[in-house]
């Protein structure tokens, strides 16, 4: 199976800081199809897992351009450019272009 | 608006059955590849099924292959998860998700103990 290493698993911001998340694949997510399916979740405390990213770096329906997504390959990167404070959570990487399907451990953005 | 209303869950004896509902609204329901993901208390997400437009295909990990069946049916623009020999260990929410994990309902809890 993918293994998806997500760094930090904790990462504190104070808001207005721009942040970063990694997500390094144990093998390319780079398809047949030529498209990679890397996607990027965000889980507020209490709630459902919300798609920000998709495609790598295509920004999903309603989701702020603070937001971008980057990366090819193995090596992913999740930014964010001024953290506010309903960006608190945990945020996932997850893969689809080998089955199974495989999402990373989360890292948890919490205020500084 | 796209709505996912999951239901069905609850709590289960091991190895036995529980059969999962997600009703699906403001989309054309059977345009769209639909899939069950699920969250242990505490833990991280974890894809359980796939499946495709017509329902012709579908997509399980290990984990659950050969125990849970994903089902769709069209007309009533419902997806489904019928789980069998249930264990501990499939204790999670259980989020339906729209093609691409675009859309996420917002879970059922299901509980497996004796």
């Amino acid at each position: 199976d993918v293994v998806l290493t997500q760094t930090p698993s904790i990462l504190s911001a104070t808001i207005g800081q721009s942040v970063s998340i990694s997500c390094r694949s144990s093998q390319s997510l780079l398809d047949s199809d030529g498209n990679t399916y890397l996607y990027w979740f965000l889980q507020r405390p209490g709630q459902s897992p919300q798609r920000l990213i998709y495609l790598v770096s295509n920004l999903g329906s309603g989701v702020p351009n603070r937001f971008s997504g980057s990366g090819s390959g193995t090596d992913f990167t999740l930014k964010i450019s001024g953290v506010e404070a309903e960006d608190l959570g945990v945020y996932y990487c997850m893969q689809a272009t080998h089955a199974p399907y495989t999402f990373g451990a989360g890292t948890k953005l919490e205020l500084k | 608006e796209v709505q996912l209303v999951e239901s069905g869950g609850g709590l289960v004896q091991p190895g036995r059955s529980l059969k999962l509902s997600c009703a699906a609204s403001g989309f054309t329901f059977s345009n769209y590849y639909m899939a069950w993901v699920r969250q242990a208390p505490k833990k991280g997400l974890e894809w359980v099924a796939t499946i495709s437009t017509s329902g012709s295909r579908t997509y399980y990990p290990d984990s659950v292959k050969g125990r849970f069946t994903i089902s769709r049916d069209n007309a009533k623009s419902s997806l489904y998860l019928q789980m069998n020999s249930l264990k501990s260990e499939d204790t999670a929410t259980y989020y339906c998700a729209r093609q691409a994990f675009a859309y996420w309902g917002q879970g059922t809890l299901v509980t497996v103990s004796s």
